[in-house]
């Protein structure tokens, strides 16, 4: 079975822009999530969607934003880029099975840097 | 609030040598824990999880670690090193329902280097 999938890998867009950043999850899993990763604040948690709802999301400002289709693929989008969002974006997939909490499996993730 | 703490920023040891890396969690209830490791420019990879049942857990890679509910521990163990285990571990908390749907509290990580 094929693992979690994030395109594009690596991403450079300049203060202002916006970006997409697409997940695929495992095949059957239902439940995904996103996080952010840099050296300084280390992994947080960005927000979570099931059956394309959002169900939780983290302290982060609204230029975060995401959305989960009818196939689970989820897409994040960033508007108004500022120097700080450059980061490792990682996609997280699990199975919740019946919605409940399960072992969530990463993607590669995706280097943005903004310049 | 839940949360993690990895203790040791930095861990050095010779190949061949016992490890433990430590990790303390805050949370009420019993909380899912995990482990996992990651390699340079790599994403996360899952080395072993604890939900409930038997405190000593088996991972991959040779991997284990325990569930002590008494210090709100989950030490992550190895008896004898390989220099391909050079890479970051992170420990991670996660809760049932409410407010923590699909979120995950990490440590902050700890970067193991092996020495020949």
């Amino acid at each position: 079975k094929a693992g979690v999938t994030q395109t594009p890998r690596y991403l450079i867009k300049t203060r202002g822009q916006q970006v997409t950043l697409s997940c695929s999850p495992i095949s059957g899993h239902r439940s995904v999530s996103w996080y952010q990763q840099t050296p300084g604040q280390g992994l947080q948690f960005l927000f979570e969607y099931f059956s394309e709802t959002q169900r939780n999301k983290g302290n982060f400002p609204g230029r975060f934003s995401g959305r989960q289709f009818s196939n689970s693929r989820s897409e994040m989008n960033v508007s108004t880029l500022e120097l700080g969002d450059s980061a490792l974006y990682l996609c997280a997939s699990s199975l919740s099975l019946n919605g409940g909490w399960e072992t969530q499996y990463f993607g590669p993730g995706t280097r943005l840097l903004v310049l | 609030a839940q949360s993690v703490t990895q203790p040791d920023i930095h861990i050095t040891v010779s190949e061949g040598a016992s490890l433990e890396l430590r990790c303390n969690y805050s949370y009420g209830a019993t909380p899912y824990l995990f482990w996992y490791v990651q390699s340079p420019g790599q994403g996360l990879q899952l080395l072993l999880k604890y939900f409930s049942g038997d405190t000593l857990v088996q991972g991959i890679k040779g991997f284990e670690a325990e569930f002590k509910r008494s210090q709100s521990s989950f030490n992550l163990r190895k008896p004898s090193v390989h220099w391909s285990d050079a890479a970051e571990y992170f420990c991670a908390v996660g809760s049932a329902g409410g407010t923590s749907y699909g979120k995950l509290t990490f440590g902050q990580g700890t970067i193991l280097t092996v020495h020949p």
